[in-house]
């Protein structure tokens, strides 16, 4: 079965500094996608980043950045220059894929890290 | 360009109620996902609705029941509410089903449910 795995419940970071929130993954289908969401507390999902399975380079967005070791199963998020409006949860996400092709919209969750930035 | 749009944002029920979420998808974008999420089992996908037929079912009871109108907005119902149906539900719209694009799932802010 496919699976998230963040194994950060917390982590505390200063301003100004990088950050590196953990994930791997496992899954058969050699096609999948992978996403980081972030989650401030008003509860809203918003999307961060994008790693396709077939993608040659790691996905950057802005101070986003997507460390994607394919042979790992492993797509740790890390944001450049943090800020204190960075505080928030950050979750990590599958596309869960089907057999003999064709994908769904279906995304699998990871529990999730809750990031704080100290000024 | 609005943004997908869940009403009501706060709801209060009672336990052996019922009631009825809705998401309106961004305009142009046919396929509605829902989630569940709860502090003990996070975030959980319970169903898919395409062109009004639905695409995937998560694991949850058969109280959990939805729909799609033909104007993409979708509406997800809770029959016979127990205290564990508390949580935040989300709805994520998407232009189709099995997108690989990167921007693919746009999320609501969520419908918080309270059972009492």
């Amino acid at each position: 079965a496919q699976k998230i795995t963040q194994t950060q419940p917390g982590m505390f970071v200063q301003e100004k500094e990088a950050v590196t929130l953990d994930c791997t993954y496992d899954t058969s289908d050699p096609s999948y996608g992978l996403f980081w969401y972030k989650q401030p507390s008003s509860g809203e999902m918003i999307f961060l980043i994008y790693q396709g399975s077939y993608d040659q380079q790691n996905a950057t967005e802005g101070r986003y950045s997507l460390n994607f070791q394919k042979a790992r199963k492993s797509a740790n998020l890390v944001i450049s220059a943090s800020q204190l409006g960075d505080s928030a949860m950050y979750f990590c996400a599958m596309r869960e894929g089907r057999l003999y092709g064709g994908a769904t919209n279906k995304l699998i969750f990871g529990t999730g890290t809750l990031l704080a930035v100290q000024p | 360009k609005a943004g997908v749009t869940q009403t009501p944002r706060y709801l209060i029920k009672t336990r052996g109620q019922q009631v009825t979420l809705s998401c309106s998808p961004i305009s142009g974008h046919r396929s509605v996902s829902w989630y569940q999420q709860t502090p003990g089992q996070g975030l959980q996908f319970l169903f898919e609705y395409f062109s009004e037929t639905q695409r995937n079912k998560g694991n949850f009871p058969g109280r959990f029941s939805g729909r799609q109108f033909s104007n993409s907005r979708s509406e997800m119902n809770v029959s016979t509410l127990e205290l564990g149906d508390s949580a935040l539900y989300l709805c994520a719209s998407s232009l189709t089903s099995g997108t690989s694009a990167k921007y693919g799932y746009t999320f609501g802010s969520g419908t918080r449910l309270t059972v009492v």
